[in-house]
């Protein structure tokens, strides 16, 4: 059963906790991505990664790191330098840049 | 900077109703548009791909069309269905391989 996960599906953090969110896909892509939503504006991307061991900042990578070792997993750590995390988070992936993009089911992320 | 920009935020029709959902957007260089379903609390679903090089795809009921030099793209649904009620999204794959999205229509399809 191809596609993606996430989890947790819901997190909650106190305030100055790094936290990390999974995402893993079995879809031999390439390519994939993290956003954040939150209500009324449009997904924003965060970070990208086009290939393993490698991986560029987006519109909005401060406060956020990632890694990419393997070509399955693409985790996010929200850390403390992020001064407003409570959103959605998504986690996409794609064949190769310029192609469809696939999601994941989410996080949401709270604040305490 | 691109910049997407969906028309109406919010669509309420009766079942049964042919609607049209617009979408535009500010740099014609694009590589692709697509459009995505998105339900309360889930992440999005793929309904259409369309290259920069078509004008338009089809899948079932949808129907989305491309125009891409005066930046603008439709989102057609025949015959709506309460189950069609959802977020949807369109974004534009651009200049370094990044898709920047639109804030989305919510459409609601009344009994």
């Amino acid at each position: 059963d191809g596609g993606i996960t996430q989890s947790p599906k819901y997190l909650f953090r106190k305030e100055g906790q790094n936290v990390t969110l999974s995402c893993e896909q079995n879809l031999n892509h390439d390519a994939m991505y993290w956003y954040r939503q939150d209500p009324g504006q449009g997904l924003r991307l965060i970070y990208y990664s086009q290939i393993v061991n490698d991986f560029q900042k987006g519109d909005i990578a401060e406060g956020y790191s990632v890694s990419r070792e393997k070509k399955e997993s693409f985790p996010l750590t929200v850390t403390s330098a992020q001064k407003n995390p409570t959103a959605f988070y998504l986690c996409a992936s794609s064949i190769n840049p310029n192609n469809e993009q696939f999601f994941g089911p989410g996080t949401r992320l709270t604040v305490l | 900077k691109q910049e997407v920009t969906q028309i109406p935020a919010a669509l309420s029709v009766p079942e049964g109703e042919n609607l049209v959902l617009n979408c535009s957007f500010t740099d014609s260089a694009i590589y692709n548009l697509q459009w995505f379903r998105q339900d309360p609390g889930k992440g999005l679903t793929s309904l259409l791909l369309i290259q920069s090089s078509q004008r338009e795809q089809t899948s079932g009921r949808l129907n989305a069309s491309l125009d891409k030099s005066s930046g603008r793209s439709t989102l057609y649904i025949a015959a709506s269905q309460p189950g069609d009620s959802a977020t949807y999204l369109c974004a534009v794959t651009g200049g370094g391989n990044k898709l920047t999205f639109g804030t989305g229509t919510q459409l609601k399809v009344e009994l």
